[in-house]
């Protein structure tokens, strides 16, 4: 596709239910980053992919969230045992390279509401 | 840690009325990018400032990157309500001594009164 795809764009779950999240980068950028934005609130990092290095995970506010990325491309942002405060917009970015050299493209978010 | 500070937090100004977010770095930064967010969308790209003192325009936006590579200034001339939006500006957290991810401020958000 021309732009970062994200899925599903809205999500609604039960409290301790896990949910996934996908994203699907422009093809043939090798970094990946997913952020958090609550409601009227800034972007808070969760992790990054850089081609086949580690990723970085720095960002996880807990052991519930995380992130894979097959194959260079797809990645999925998995929050176990989901609670109210992971409600948020959940932003897939993906660049050409690292942030040296390319901006961010973001993708149009994954609202999750957890009741 | 390395903080990417962005003040202020709110701007209400009138049509026709300038504007003026600025952008601070606890660290040196290789690179500084800002982004533009309109209420219910994504973050967009506005440009990408990589040399000391470099200032760049596009139309009514001037962008300024420091002398010490720390902080940035966004300066939009007389703003309309198009301008409306949350201001966000980036730049790479220094990881391992290698670019890693980019630490975002928490934006400037911008309203314009007709």
């Amino acid at each position: 596709g021309a732009g970062v795809s994200q899925s599903p764009s809205n999500k609604v779950t039960e409290k301790g239910k896990d949910v996934e999240l996908r994203c699907d980068p422009i093809s043939g950028h090798t970094a990946l980053y997913w952020y958090r934005q609550s409601l009227g609130q800034g972007l808070e990092f969760l992790i990054y992919f850089q081609g086949n290095s580690a990723p970085d995970k720095s960002g996880l506010p807990s052991d519930r969230f995380s992130a894979e990325r097959t194959g260079g491309s797809v990645s999925t942002l998995t929050i176990q045992r989901t609670q109210q405060e992971d409600s948020a917009v959940y932003l897939c970015a993906s660049s050409l390279a690292g942030p040296v050299t390319g901006e961010l493209f973001f993708g149009e978010g994954s609202r999750l509401t957890v009741l | 840690g390395q903080q990417v500070m962005q003040i202020p937090q709110y701007q209400h100004v009138q049509e026709g009325e300038d504007f003026t977010t600025y952008c601070n770095s606890s660290t040196t930064l290789s690179n500084i990018q800002w982004y533009k967010q309109r209420p219910g969308g994504h973050p967009v790209f506005l440009i990408q400032l990589v040399k000391s003192g470099e200032v760049k325009k596009q139309k009514r936006l001037t962008f300024q990157f420091g002398e010490a590579k720390k902080n940035s200034s966004l300066h939009i001339t007389a703003t309309q309500t198009t301008d409306v939006g949350t201001y966000f500006c980036a730049g790479p957290l220094l990881n391992g001594g290698s670019q890693g991810n980019l630490i975002f401020g928490k934006g400037t958000k911008l309203s314009v009164k007709p």
